[in-house]
């Protein structure tokens, strides 16, 4: 099936330090979404993007469409606590239906007070 | 802020059952989705529905699965005979518009253990 490649799979970081990680496809996707997931609860959205080269800031989150569309990353600054969890891009895959939104396999980010 | 409700939180159930997992969508959304995640791995797209029928399904959503919306707020996913690897946390979502528009609201899911 197809793949959203994310990466990397894990981080450990110092709260305070910027973190950064990104998803690649092979295949042209129409959108990007990051989300966040807490144990035990269900995907939040954090940021969505719907252009080519678009470049979003959600308070400490920043994300960008690749301009060749089959790439996003997603930055937060400033790491705190609170930021613990798995982050997972999304999308939908150009020609793709509507109806299935393709994950990565997501980012487990921890911070160390 | 609207929420996806869905119940039960967790469901126990034993090989070869039948289990319904229940959603309330979010009220003016048109679009619903169930969707599951085998614990550690991506979550998985398993169906999406509009306008009282389905209108897409992936290769895991087989003839075990269905879905329904047996009155105006309700969405639930039926698995017929449960096997041990639909062991998974399922969860549903709704969308306002296609959710290349808007992206979508997840519950916070319904974690299914098949024994």
């Amino acid at each position: 099936g197809q793949q959203l490649n994310q990466s990397p799979q894990s981080m450990f970081i110092q709260e305070g330090e910027d973190v950064s990680m990104n998803c690649t496809s092979s295949s042209i996707f129409n959108t990007w979404l990051w989300y966040k997931q807490d144990p035990g609860e269900g995907p939040v959205l954090l940021i969505a993007l719907y252009k080519a080269g678009e470049l979003t800031s959600n308070g400490r989150l920043t994300a960008q469409f690749g301009i060749t569309r089959k790439d996003s990353f997603l930055n937060i600054s400033a790491s705190i606590p609170s930021d613990v969890g798995i982050y997972f891009c999304a999308g939908h895959k150009y020609g793709g239906s509507q109806g299935n939104l393709i994950f990565g396999k997501g980012t487990k980010l921890s911070v160390k007070p | 802020e609207p929420e996806v409700t869905q119940t039960p939180s967790h469901q126990v159930t034993q090989m070869g059952q039948e289990v319904i997992l229940r959603c309330v969508p979010i009220s003016n959304h048109l679009y619903f989705y169930w969707y599951r995640q085998i614990l550690g791995q991506k979550v998985e797209f398993l169906v999406s529905f509009y306008n009282n029928e389905i209108s897409e399904k992936s290769e895991i959503f087989d003839d075990q699965f269905s879905v329904e919306r047996p009155d105006g707020s309700n969405f639930t996913l039926k698995i017929r005979s449960t096997k041990l690897e639909d062991s998974a946390m399922y969860f549903c979502a709704s969308s306002e518009a296609r959710q290349g528009d808007y992206g979508y609201t997840f519950g916070s899911g319904t974690r299914l253990t098949v024994v």
